[in-house]
């Protein structure tokens, strides 16, 4: 079955420094969605990326979706305390039915202030 | 934005008991749901995908006598978890796809459901 695999499994940083968290599928998706859980809350929808190469921007957060659709990445510039919490790819995959989406296992950022 | 509440927030059962979690859409029509499945600090797994007027269809290893599903109307889908024992106890969360004409057809989630089984 399609695999969704995230890296890293942690990352602290400074405030102010950047971060990127990386998702890899097993197989061709037809879109990723990203999310992001604060502690103790649910996953809470950030974007969804459809086209092969796309790139979009959300103020500090960068998302990219690779040429072959397999592969995602979110980059947080100078992060705040603020962007606490685990950010989870989710992909569909190509052909898919039901929009049924397989998680990555989620990359949690905590943020030194 | 899309709202989907989820009721009870958090439940103490007794092994052997059954556990009803309601999911509703608030303000926008699911014809599919899904519930998931989250133990601490680790990533969300889909249980099944509940269809509004159909059976649910169950994940690989998920039981479907166990974990009742019903999805009686387009803003409801309840999950039972039947004769509950310890290795129940998780986050139970669900989400429901919004299908109009402007979504992404992302996935609106509830905020969860903490059952613990004694």
């Amino acid at each position: 079955g399609q695999q969704v695999m995230q890296i890293p499994q942690y990352q602290h940083v400074q405030e102010g420094e950047d971060f990127t968290t990386y998702c890899n599928s097993s197989t061709t998706l037809s879109n990723i969605q990203w999310y992001k859980q604060r502690p103790g809350g649910h996953p809470v929808f950030l974007i969804q990326l459809v086209k092969s190469g796309e790139v979009k921007k959300q103020k500090r957060l960068t998302f990219q979706f690779g040429e072959a659709k397999k592969n995602s990445s979110l980059h947080i510039t100078a992060t705040q305390t603020t962007d606490v919490g685990t950010y989870f790819c989710a992909g569909r995959q190509s052909g898919g039915s039901n929009y049924k989406l397989t998680f990555g296992k989620g990359t949690l950022l905590t943020v030194n202030p | 934005g899309a709202v989907v509440s989820q009721h009870p927030s958090w439940v103490i059962c007794k092994s052997g008991t059954s556990v009803k979690i309601e999911c509703r859409s608030l303000d926008f029509q699911a014809t599919t749901m899904f519930w998931y499945r989250q133990f601490p600090k680790q990533s969300l797994m889909l249980m099944a995908t509940s269809n509004e007027g159909s059976k649910a269809t169950y994940e690989q290893g998920v039981e479907k006598d166990k974990f009742l599903i019903n999805h009686a109307s387009l803003t409801l889908s309840t999950l039972t978890v039947t004769s509950a024992h310890p290795e129940d106890s998780s986050f139970y969360i669900c989400s429901a796809r919004d299908q109009g004409p402007r979504s992404y057809n992302e996935q609106f989630f509830g905020p969860g459901t903490r059952l613990t089984v004694l």
